[in-house]
């Protein structure tokens, strides 16, 4: 069945270094998306990307989507405390599935 | 605008104790999500909504779990009896419509505790 893997599972950076993660299906997508979930918090939409190879950026965040729409990845420049959370890829194949998430620690 | 009411919060209940959740979606959304979210996995959706219609309920344990969208508004989740291993955050979301890529809007959840 359709998976949706996402690495690291963890990540800890300094305040000030970048961070990605990474976002893999097993199967072709439609589309994705991407939340941000704070400790104790619930999803929070990010944004979606649909076509074949496309980029989005907002502030220091930029999403891109895979030439095969079978991946994606979430790039973070220059992090900060407020990015603290775990960030979820959410994809739609032959079902919605979400990823299994990385949780970023942010080092002051 | 009010967000997505979930209600109650916590919930601890013995095993084999039935217990429901209830949801308030945003007004004026036609689809509405319940979840489950497993300590530090992704949410697993567990049913969708269009209205009053349950369109998607696949990954639904329908042998202890059910819901209903009664007028196509509010949304109760009810597990019965309840297991250990469905200690979990139900999430409950909704979205103007249920197409394909939808951004979902989550409400804050209700924590399920079951010893």
């Amino acid at each position: 069945g359709q998976q949706v893997m996402q690495i690291p599972q963890y990540q800890h950076v300094q305040e000030g270094e970048d961070f990605t993660t990474y976002c893999n299906s097993s199967t072709t997508l439609s589309n994705i998306q991407w939340y941000k979930q704070r400790p104790g918090g619930h999803p929070v939409f990010l944004i979606q990307l649909v076509k074949s190879g496309e980029v989005k950026k907002q502030k220091r965040l930029t999403f891109q989507f895979g030439e095969a729409k079978k991946n994606s990845s979430l790039h973070i420049t220059a992090t900060q405390t407020t990015d603290v959370g775990t960030y979820f890829c959410a994809g739609t194949g032959n079902q919605f599935y979400f990823g299994t998430g990385t949780s970023l620690t942010v080092i002051p | 605008e009010a967000g997505v009411v979930q209600s109650p919060r916590y919930k601890i209940i013995e095993k084999k104790q039935p217990v429901a959740f209830w949801c308030n979606p945003i007004s004026g959304h036609n689809t509405l999500y319940w979840y489950r979210q497993n300590l530090g996995q992704g949410p697993e959706l567990l049913i969708r909504y269009e209205n009053e219609e349950a369109v998607d309920d696949s990954q639904l344990p329908k042998d202890r779990f059910s819901a209903e969208r009664l007028k196509g508004v509010d949304s109760t989740l009810k597990i019965q009896p309840a297991e250990l291993g469905d200690s979990a955050v139900y999430l409950c979301a909704s979205s103007p419509w249920g197409g394909a890529g939808t951004e979902a809007f989550f409400g804050q959840g209700t924590r399920l505790t079951v010893v």
